[in-house]
């Protein structure tokens, strides 16, 4: 049983499109919520992450949205570009960070 | 260069034959944790170690071993490999870092494990 649950699997967008990736959470306790950008062939590397004291943080055209109540967070990609091409995982810890939980990835695919 | 380092980085063996991926960093980091990666499963945690001669199970343990003995080092150890245990496997880091014990988590590029 997954505790973090993201969707969609996979998504196609056109270059300069908005591509939004949604996780949903059951656990309380998770206090800290990063999103990780994994090319092929690398490991995970941490792109953006947010604590639910905020609703929304943005770097650069990377933005997260947080709903604590809804025990959502989602990913929003301004202008996408093919070199955003990638598999991202959403996280979730809570503050003993001992365990980071991820949710299944989502593969997305900017099309020039 | 920092980094976390992992070998061997592809390895095909067979059901029974015991292996031990290793694990290094040169970062100092307190926090060390094993991962695999599956279509659809996302990364899931095997063991990890918050410092030297501490460590403790994560989501998916079963068949697997760790022990941390150095600080920069942390092997996964798996003592009668099935074809189960077939996945991509992650290494990861991270220091204890002043916001609680959540920071930034730096990954090895993986290595890919076949169990015939």
């Amino acid at each position: 049983q997954q505790q973090v649950k993201q969707s969609p699997q996979s998504l196609i967008v056109q270059k300069g499109g908005i591509p939004i990736i949604n996780c949903a959470y059951e656990n309380t306790a998770f206090d800290y919520f990063p999103w990780y950008q994994q090319f092929p062939g690398k490991g995970p590397a941490l792109l953006i992450a947010i604590r639910p004291d905020v609703s929304e943080k943005k770097e650069g055209r990377f933005t997260i949205s947080f709903n604590k109540s809804a025990k959502q967070f989602s990913l929003h990609i301004m202008d996408s570009q093919p070199g955003d091409s990638a598999t991202y995982f959403c996280a979730a810890s809570n503050n003993a960070g001992n365990m980071l939980t991820f949710g299944g990835g989502t593969r997305l695919m900017v099309k020039p | 260069e920092a980094q976390v380092t992992q070998n061997p980085r592809y390895l095909i063996t067979v059901t029974g034959k015991k292996l031990t991926v290793t694990c290094s960093q040169n970062m100092n980091h307190e926090y060390m944790s094993w991962y695999r990666q599956d279509p659809g499963l996302g990364l899931r945690q095997i063991y990890y170690s918050m410092n030297v001669e501490v460590t403790d199970k994560g989501d998916v343990p079963e068949g697997y071993k760790v022990s941390r003995k150095e600080k920069r080092n942390f092997p996964l150890i798996l003592e009668s490999p099935s074809p189960n245990q077939t996945s991509l496997y992650f290494c990861a880091s991270r220091s204890r870092g002043l916001a609680g014990n959540t920071g930034e988590l730096f990954f090895g590029e993986g290595s890919r494990l076949t169990v015939l």
